[in-house]
C-alpha cells in the first residue's frame, strides 16, 4: 500500500492564480481531512469528510474548495491564491473516527509570492 | 474554549537520556487522546491513541499516560536516540467527528550525541 500521497511536494504561486492540492489513499477509507500547518500554530482544520460525496468546513474553510467524488481521491482547490495561504498543507485518512489511526500524507509546501 | 497546551515548547537531550513531555487540555466532550511523532518535514504519524478508561499505552520506547481527572498527559521516551529528533503532537478528540480533534502546538526535541 502506498498509503496516503500528497502532489505537489512543493509549489510556488502567484497572488490569483489558483492550483489543487492532491490526494490520494488506498486504504479504502471513508474518512478524509486537510490540514494547514503554519510556523508557531498547531495543525489546523480546513477541510473534512467523511465519506464520497459528503464534505464539510474546519476551523479555516475560507479560500479552499474541495469534492469528494471517490472514496481514493480528496483534492483542494484554491480559487485564488493570497500569500495569507503559504503554508505547508497536509492530507489525512481514517477508517473511522473514534479511536481509529489517522494516517498522514507527506505534505505539500505552498508559497504564494 | 477546547484547548491543548503543551510543555516545553523545546527540549535538548544527550542521547541515551529519558524525557518526559506534558500535555495539558480542556477539551469536552473528551473522546479520545494521541500522540503524534512529526520528523522535520514530513507528516505526522501516530505513536499512541488512548480512551478514556486507558491510563497507560505504549510503543516501544514511548509511553503515554493519562489522567483523565486532572486532563493530563504525558509521552515518556525511554533511552532515547538521536532518530527520537522530531516534534511530538498531543491530538485531543472532542467528539466522534473529524472536525473535533484539536491538536497542541507541539514539542520540539532534539537528541544530541
Amino acid at each position: 500500500n502506498a498509503g496516503v500521497t500528497q502532489t505537489p511536494k512543493f509549489q510556488v504561486l502567484k497572488t490569483g492564480q489558483s492550483m489543487t492540492l492532491q490526494c490520494a489513499q488506498d486504504m479504502n477509507h471513508e474518512y478524509m481531512s486537510w490540514y494547514r500547518q503554519d510556523p508557531g500554530m498547531g495543525l489546523r482544520l480546513i477541510h473534512y469528510s467523511v465519506g464520497a460525496g459528503i464534505t464539510d468546513q474546519g476551523e479555516v474553510p475560507n479560500g479552499y474548495n474541495v469534492s469528494r467524488s471517490t472514496t481514493e481521491d480528496f483534492p483542494l482547490r484554491l480559487l485564488s491564491a493570497a500569500p495569507s495561504q503559504t503554508s505547508v498543507y497536509f492530507c489525512a485518512s481514517s477508517y473511522g473516527t473514534g479511536k481509529e489511526t489517522q494516517y498522514f500524507g507527506p505534505g505539500t509546501r505552498l508559497l504564494v509570492l | 474554549k477546547n484547548q491543548v497546551e503543551q510543555s516545553p515548547q523545546s527540549l535538548i537531550i544527550l542521547e541515551g537520556k529519558n524525557c518526559t513531555l506534558q500535555c495539558n487540555y480542556t477539551v469536552s466532550p473528551f473522546s479520545n487522546l494521541r500522540w503524534y511523532k512529526q520528523d522535520t518535514g514530513r507528516g505526522p504519524v501516530s505513536l499512541t491513541i488512548m480512551t478514556f478508561s486507558e491510563n497507560t499505552k505504549s510503543n516501544g520506547r514511548y509511553t503515554a499516560t493519562l489522567d483523565a481527572d486532572t486532563k493530563q498527559s504525558s509521552l515518556h521516551i525511554t533511552a532515547s536516540q538521536l532518530s527520537d529528533s522530531a516534534s511530538y503532537i498531543c491530538v485531543v478528540s472532542a467528539g466522534r467527528s473529524q472536525g473535533n480533534l484539536i491538536f497542541g502546538k507541539g514539542t520540539k526535541l532534539s537528541v544530541k550525541p
